[in-house]
């Protein structure tokens, strides 16, 4: 099992550019939740998709975040227009049902650096 | 709402010494409760989780009893190494959401 993939690990990018953050989850996993990570406010859970329907995503930030899982096997996060503020570290994780029972398996994540 | 509240660190310790990490929670009902280690430079990784009162979860040394009573779930191992360098993350899960606490960062020395 190659575990939860994300590219790319890093990207740096320019004040106003789209970027684009890709994860891959666990074969057979049917949820799938994307996390940010700062030093300020720690992991905050952005958006979480089920059997690949978005159910909740009171955590993203702005319209300039979005979120699309158009199949089980892929899911991307976009930033469009990027600023400085959204530079973190990007984790991605799935699981089986809730994670009362199994957990979340994360990502290595996709460290965003925006200047 | 739920919410998780852990030590703060940084925690440093010598090798072979006890490690303990508080950990409590607020929440209605009886949550599963989790830890998760962060190495540098990856994702977390589940270490242990309980799911109900009395429960102790182990792994790789690493022990924690979920206790109502005082609403804790205390991370400890007896004899830390130099590879258990890492940051420590508290949680709690209700439905599909889990809820971390801020992390303790903890450094052995050899």
């Amino acid at each position: 099992d190659a575990g939860v993939i994300q590219s790319p690990r890093h990207e740096v990018t320019e004040m106003g550019q789209e970027v684009t953050l890709r994860c891959k989850p666990i074969s057979g996993h049917n949820s799938l939740f994307w996390y940010r990570q700062t030093m300020m406010r720690g992991l905050e859970l952005l958006i979480y998709f089920n059997n690949n329907v978005p159910i909740d995503d009171s955590g993203m930030p702005e319209d300039r975040f979005s979120a699309k899982m158009p199949n089980a096997s892929f899911s991307t996060l976009k930033i469009q227009p990027s600023e400085p503020r959204d530079s973190a570290v990007y984790f991605c994780a799935s699981s089986l049902g809730f994670p009362s029972n199994y957990g979340y398996t994360f990502g290595s994540g996709t460290r965003l650096t925006v200047v | 709402g739920d919410s998780v509240t852990q030590m703060e660190g940084p925690v440093t310790l010598s090798e072979e010494a006890f490690l303990t990490i508080n950990c409590t929670y607020t929440a209605t009902g009886y949550p599963s409760l989790f830890w998760y280690v962060q190495y540098p430079g990856e994702g977390l990784q589940l270490l242990l989780k309980a799911t109900k009162a009395d429960d102790k979860g182990s792994n790789k040394g690493f022990e924690a009893t979920y206790r109502k009573e005082t609403t804790s779930f205390h991370l400890e191992k007896g004899s830390v190494q130099v590879s258990d360098s890492a940051v420590y993350f508290c949680a709690l899960s209700r439905d599909y959401k889990l809820s971390f606490g801020a992390g303790t960062t903890v450094t052995v020395r050899a």
